[in-house]
């Protein structure tokens, strides 16, 4: 398996401007994650969809975020208008979630990030 | 929301020493993990823990899920370059369908 794939890896844009980042999950997960590294917060979790269908969208900063599942192997999280606080590095993952046969099977996978510099 | 505090934050050690690294926290979590990221990675998953009590073995790696199930360490021993990272422990509270709090991480460093 291909494991998590999103693009771009990086991206650098000016304040102001729409970002868009993408995520395609592994293949038969159904539990898609967004997670923001930063050095001073660390690693939080951003929003979860299950089925397509967005579970917890709690950790979303604010309304310039959104994020969509339109189908099951494919996400986006925009950003508009960007700001240079939004810098940091964007993690999807994804899990089989509660169809898993076992605990094991629950774990998320990680993709390698997107790193975003916004100047 | 709830936060994991994570121990040390950076380790400087020798080749072939031992490390201990623990996480505590102000509230339950029903699962607990370790994962570790290289630069330029996402995080991977090392160890997962189930059940509080639980102690658990990956290679050279060991973890325990707390009794109180608010606390967990990882131990690695004799340690080799390819430990250098960041070991993130991680909490879930209603299992595999649960995003994941992250602790701040412990930077290994390892001096040949």
């Amino acid at each position: 398996d291909a494991g998590v794939i999103q693009s771009p890896r990086h991206e650098v844009t000016e304040m102001g401007q729409e970002v868009t980042l993408r995520c395609k999950p592994i293949s038969g997960h159904d539990y898609l994650f967004w997670y923001r590294q930063t050095m001073m917060r660390g690693l939080e979790l951003l929003i979860y969809f299950n089925n397509n269908v967005p579970i917890d969208d709690s950790g979303m900063p604010e309304d310039r975020f959104s994020a969509k599942m339109p189908n099951a192997s494919f996400s986006t999280l925009k950003i508009q208008p960007s700001e240079p606080r939004d810098s940091a590095v964007y993690f999807c993952a994804s899990s089989l979630g509660r169809r898993a046969r076992s605990k094991s099977e629950e774990t998320q996978y990680f993709g390698p990030g997107t790193r975003l510099l916004v100047l | 929301g709830q936060q994991l505090n994570q121990s040390p934050q950076s380790m400087f050690i020798q080749e072939g020493e031992d490390v201990s690294m623990n996480c505590t926290s102000s509230s339950i979590f029903n699962t607990w993990l370790w994962y570790k990221q290289d630069p330029g990675e996402g995080p991977v998953l090392l160890i997962a823990l189930y059940k509080a009590g639980e102690l658990t073995s990956n290679g050279r790696l060991t973890a325990q899920f707390g009794i109180t199930r608010k606390d967990s360490f990882l131990n690695i021993s004799a340690s080799i370059p390819s430990d250098v990272g960041i070991y993130f422990c991680a909490g879930q509270i209603r299992g595999g369908a649960d995003g994941l709090t992250f602790g701040k991480g412990t930077h290994l460093i390892i001096q040949p």
